[in-house]
């Protein structure tokens, strides 16, 4: 099983500031095939990033992804209110189980 | 437009069974895969299982092998997770996604909580 651990658990920013969110695989992702979710108190999670690089389809362009192998990272170029939230890595690039990260809840500061 | 609806929660006791529904529409069901994820109050997100398109090839996480058995049937455009001899650490908010092979989880239901006490 892959194991995906994502840092920091809790981070605290300001609006206008540029989030840097990390998530690291326990062994390389095929493909890459890692995607990033965010997810608000009493909602469904949201797909933000897939493939580790691509928006998914109405995702402002202030989140991007980066990263291959074992080291990914989304990035929220300037914080919006409405980006406070929690958010997750989820890895597929094996057979199942398709293994989620932890979780780093963005806090404004 | 994408639409995916959970149902069937709802507080059981220790040991007894649910089965949880998904209806899908606004697209093709029978060409996706389907999940189901879950999440206990507070905590982070869980895979829990998936199905293929033809129902032919499932797989399920540890924690719930053996109990938990998910089907579909590609005629009621519908995703099921029949869930037995439930224990406490179930309680969970359970989630349908729809999965693209690149894209991950595109659309989610709402979630339906099982709540797991006597």
């Amino acid at each position: 099983e892959i194991v995906l651990t994502q840092s920091p658990g809790t981070l605290s920013l300001s609006p206008g500031d540029r989030a840097t969110l990390s998530c690291r695989a326990s062994q390389s992702l095929f493909g890459n095939y890692l995607a990033w979710y965010q997810q608000k108190p009493g909602q469904a999670p949201r797909l933000l990033i897939y493939g580790a690089l691509s928006r998914a389809t109405g995702i402002p362009d202030r989140f991007s992804g980066s990263g291959s192998g074992t080291d990914f990272t989304l990035t929220i170029s300037r914080l919006e209110p409405e980006d406070f939230a929690v958010y997750y890595c989820q890895q597929f690039s094996s057979s199942p189980p398709y293994t989620f990260g932890q979780g780093t809840e963005l806090e404004i500061k | 437009q994408v639409q995916l609806v959970e149902s069937g929660g709802g507080v059981v006791q220790p040991g007894r069974s649910l089965r949880l529904s998904c209806a899908a529409s606004g697209f093709t069901f029978s060409r996706y895969v389907m999940h189901w994820v879950r999440q206990a109050p507070g905590k982070g997100l869980e895979w829990v299982a998936a199905i293929w398109t033809d129902g032919s090839t499932r797989y399920s996480g540890d924690s719930v092998k053996d109990r938990f058995t998910i089907s579909r049937d590609n005629s009621e455009n519908t995703v099921y997770l029949q869930v037995n001899s439930l224990r406490a650490e179930d309680t969970a908010v359970y989630f349908c996604a729809r999965y693209g092979a690149v894209t991950g989880y595109d659309y989610w239901g709402q979630g339906t909580l099982v709540t797991v006490s006597s």
